[in-house]
């Protein structure tokens, strides 16, 4: 079975600052894909950055970065230069394995940005 | 526009009363899957299908069934509900290419509470 932990429930930080969730997952698959996906209030899921297990180097999306440590299954998500959108929940999610169908979320992180 | 269109988008109905929240896809994909939200718990998957006629167990698919007769849709029936399927439900497409989901496309989310 594989497992996702987000161990922050919330988080805050000031506009233009930078903050970072953190998320740990267990497998024992050797190749896997990790996401975050944000919520903002109105519900919507969005794709915000996709990292797959076999590639060292750490996805980048504009101000979005990752930074994945395979040997410690932990894949933290930065948000630099944080604007008042970026407040939203956002999940940590783990695919792969024998089954790639499953999809396993973390509990969320509730991000506030304050100007 | 390519879209995931989930209806009822909010029901209220009576323990036992059989419902059906329908889900349909417009990009081709042959990835779909249902998952609920409960707070604290993030994103539980309930079943998923990787193509026509092909579908599996989620994580939490007590209480549910599911059908793909056809490419673009993917039916949740609760055949009894109960007060603790209150919940919000988002169902999810993808393309399915070499093992692996991409970016998971969602609905705009069902709540449903079961009085």
């Amino acid at each position: 079975a594989q497992t996702v932990t987000q161990s922050q429930p919330e988080m805050s930080v000031q506009e233009a600052e930078t903050v970072t969730l953190s998320c740990t997952y267990d497998t024992s698959e050797n190749n896997y894909y990790l996401f975050w996906y944000k919520q903002p209030p109105s519900r919507q899921m969005i794709l915000v950055i996709r990292q797959e297990a076999y590639k060292q180097q750490n996805a980048t999306e504009n101000r979005f970065s990752v930074n994945f440590q395979k040997a410690a299954k932990s894949f933290s998500l930065k948000i630099s230069d944080s604007q008042l959108g970026d407040t939203a929940m956002y999940f940590c999610a783990l695919s792969g394995g024998t089954s790639y169908g499953k999809l396993t979320f973390g509990q969320g992180t509730i991000l506030t940005v304050h100007p | 526009e390519a879209q995931v269109t989930q209806n009822p988008r909010y029901l209220i109905t009576v323990t036992g009363k059989k419902l059906t929240v329908t889900c349909s896809q417009n990009m081709n994909h042959e990835y779909m899957s249902w998952y609920r939200q409960d707070p604290g718990l993030g994103l539980r998957q309930i079943y998923y299908s990787m193509n026509v006629e092909v579908t599996d167990k989620g994580d939490v698919p007590e209480g549910y069934k599911v059908s793909r007769k056809e490419k673009r849709n993917f039916p949740l029936i609760l055949e009894s509900p109960s007060p603790n399927q209150t919940s919000l439900y988002f169902c999810a497409s993808s393309r399915w290419a070499q093992g692996n989901t991409g970016e998971l496309f969602f609905g705009e989310g069902s709540r449903l509470t079961v009085l």
